[in-house]
């Protein structure tokens, strides 16, 4: 089992919809979950970081966090053609630093 | 403004030839990592660092080394490189001030090995 999981996709929602990209995680020592956007040829950028059980809102994005079934996700409300990209999640491993990441969801935002 | 520049940004090698990839940063973040992304694998951790003179091996380290004689500069040198090491590198760089971890990227360098 891979220490965090991401479904590859793509996945595809109209313009004006809601985008959901999950992922799940091995390690339950897990202290601080991340999603970064990586657009084609680019480096990944940071979008969120949660911390604490629950939801956390950013703008259009809303990150989830659920320790106790090991899955963290993120929401896109409105989606906009310009949020298509491939959506890394990372998890860091308590005290260390490091991040664990997923193979990434490419997301596809149509018009 | 502070940043984390990589170079070369595209490099093209032979089997066997010793590259090297260099990484800065302005940010003077203690902390600094590089990756490889292959397609069907993400971001693969390479080797990291928490300061200076210190090191340390990551998941696919094998055939890489780096070393750190100062806080800005995160060398990545591949030995004797192999066609299995072409891929698209990243360094990064975080500040574990609050043990939030959060990491910041340079714009990658894409090697190729022939």
């Amino acid at each position: 089992q891979k220490e965090v999981e991401q479904n590859s996709g793509p996945l595809s929602v109209p313009e004006g919809a809601i985008a959901s990209l999950n992922c799940t995680y091995s390690d339950r020592v897990s202290q601080s979950f991340f999603w970064y956007r990586q657009y084609s040829g680019k480096s990944p950028e940071l979008i969120m970081s949660i911390y604490s059980n629950g939801d956390k809102e950013d703008g259009r994005f809303t990150a989830q966090l659920n320790k106790a079934s090991q899955y963290v996700s993120l929401l896109i409300r409105d989606s906009q053609p310009s949020d298509s990209a491939t959506y890394l999640c990372a998890v860091s491993p308590s005290n260390t630093g490091k991040l664990i990441f997923g193979q990434g969801t490419t997301l596809q935002v149509k018009p | 403004d502070a940043e984390i520049t990589q170079s070369p940004r595209h490099k093209i090698t032979e089997t066997g030839r010793q590259v090297t990839l260099a990484c800065h940063q302005t940010w003077n973040h203690n902390n600094m990592f590089w990756y490889r992304q292959d397609l069907g694998h993400g971001l693969r951790l390479i080797h990291y660092s928490y300061g200076v003179q210190d090191t340390n091996k990551g998941e696919v380290s094998d055939g890489y080394s780096v070393s750190r004689s100062n806080t800005e500069d995160l060398p990545l040198t591949l030995e004797s490189a192999a066609s299995s090491q072409t891929s698209v590198y990243f360094c990064a760089s975080s500040d574990q001030a609050g043990g939030e971890g959060t990491q910041y990227f340079g714009p990658g360098t894409r090697l190729l090995v022939l």
